[in-house]
Parts: structure tokens; sequence; C-alpha cells
């Protein structure tokens, strides 16, 4: 499986500032994924990110508030745009692993960012 | 939208005994995944079932997928003090404004009484 990186680990932050978070994979990927998990929540996809096109938010997630970015296929980018305490929660990426069939859509997840807004 | 329901919220055991917990979709699903997160930790992925009536073994894990591929569960027999975090279920499903994405379960928080 994909080895994947993501960072800050963990960062605190100021109501009405931006933070950009990084998601790294070790292989070429077609699809990656980004999810929020509020404390003692399950995980809520925010957004896929496509190579070489825009990112599809999911309703409720907007392209101003979670600007994505996607320049290649090792790698992407969540900003979280003028934050406020409800954005507190830990920011996860994820990679689809196809498989040997092609169509196993298992997703592998990075150590995610736990972000902390005062 | 399409969800994924799954039971029960929290389960406490002695060490010993077994757990099961269940997913309940209200449509088809391509198929269900389950994932274990660790306390601190981030998700990790278990198992993938996508034949109606699947049934997989990892060791003292039983996952079951039914008939109708609507429901899933996961049965721990002999639970262990390393079983510990929280266990969610992930659907895919077919068509509709869910198409081909994981919808996650709420997640079964498993704590171990040694």
């Amino acid at each position: 499986s994909a080895v994947i990186s993501q960072k800050p680990s963990r960062d605190i932050c100021q109501r009405g500032t931006s933070l950009t978070i990084q998601c790294q994979v070790d292989s070429q990927v077609t699809m990656m994924f980004w999810y929020r998990q509020q404390p003692g929540q399950s995980l809520t996809l925010i957004a896929t990110a496509n190579q070489g096109s825009e990112a599809t938010y999911e309703s409720g997630f907007v392209i101003d508030k979670f600007p994505i970015s996607r320049p290649n296929l090792t790698f992407s980018t969540l900003t979280v745009s003028n934050m406020s305490p409800e954005d507190s929660s830990i920011y996860l990426c994820s990679v689809e692993d196809r498989g040997q069939g092609g169509n196993t859509d298992t997703q592998y997840f990075g150590p995610g960012t736990r972000l902390t807004v005062l | 939208g399409q969800q994924v329901m799954q039971i029960p919220q929290y389960q406490h055991v002695q060490e010993g005994e077994d757990f099961t917990t269940y997913c309940n979709s209200s449509t088809t699903l391509s198929n269900i995944q389950w994932y274990k997160q660790r306390p601190g930790g981030h998700p990790v992925f278990l198992i993938q079932l996508v034949k109606s009536g699947e049934v997989k073994k990892q060791k003292r894990l039983t996952f079951q997928f039914g008939e109708a591929k609507k429901n899933s569960s996961l049965h721990i027999t002999a639970t262990q003090t390393t079983d510990v975090g929280t266990y969610f279920c992930a659907g895919v499903f077919l068509g509709g404004t869910s198409y081909g994405k994981l919808t996650f379960g709420q997640g079964t928080i498993l704590t171990v009484h040694p």
C-alpha cells in the first residue's frame, strides 16, 4: 500500500487566519481525497482532488473555504481559510488503491493534521 | 443523501468477551470496507467485502456482507486489549449522490477492560 505523509501533524491557529496542509504520497495515484473528522465523530469527505482539473466538493463544502491544489500525481494541498473555532478538527488525506484488478477502490489514509483554532 | 448507519456507538467488554458491530444502508452497496482507528491514530484499512453473502476472516475477526448487500457486520472473538479503538464501516454506493465514494458509518468505539 501507498505510504502517505502529511504536514503539519498538528497546529494551533488564531481565528481569521488560514492554514495549508500538505499531503505527499510515495507513488503516483489518480485519486486523492480530503476528509474532516471532528472530535469524537466519523469521517466526512470534503472533496476529491483530481490531477489536472478542479477538485470536486461535497455538499456543505466550498472552494472559497477549502481551496485544494493537485499539481501532480503524488502531492496535494488543502487550505482551511478564514478559520473559526468550528474548524477545529483532524484533517486527513487519503489515496485510492485500485489494486491489480483495477476496481478495489480501497483507501489508505495519511496520519492526519490536528487543527485547533482559538 | 445516502447514509450508512452503524451500531452500537459504544461497546465496553471484558477481555475475552466477544464483540460485534453492525452497519446498515438504505440502498444497495457496491462494496463495503472496514477500518480501525486506534486512539490518536488514523483509520487503517482492514478488509473489503464485495460479493453478496460474503464472509471473510482475519484471525479473530469475522466480516460478513448481507445477501442484499445492504448490511454488514464485524465480529471479534475473545477480545484482547489490543483490539481497543474505533471500528468504522464505509460503503460504496451504486449510483446516487454518493456514487463511487466512501460513505463512513458513525463508528463503534470499543473499550476492553483487562
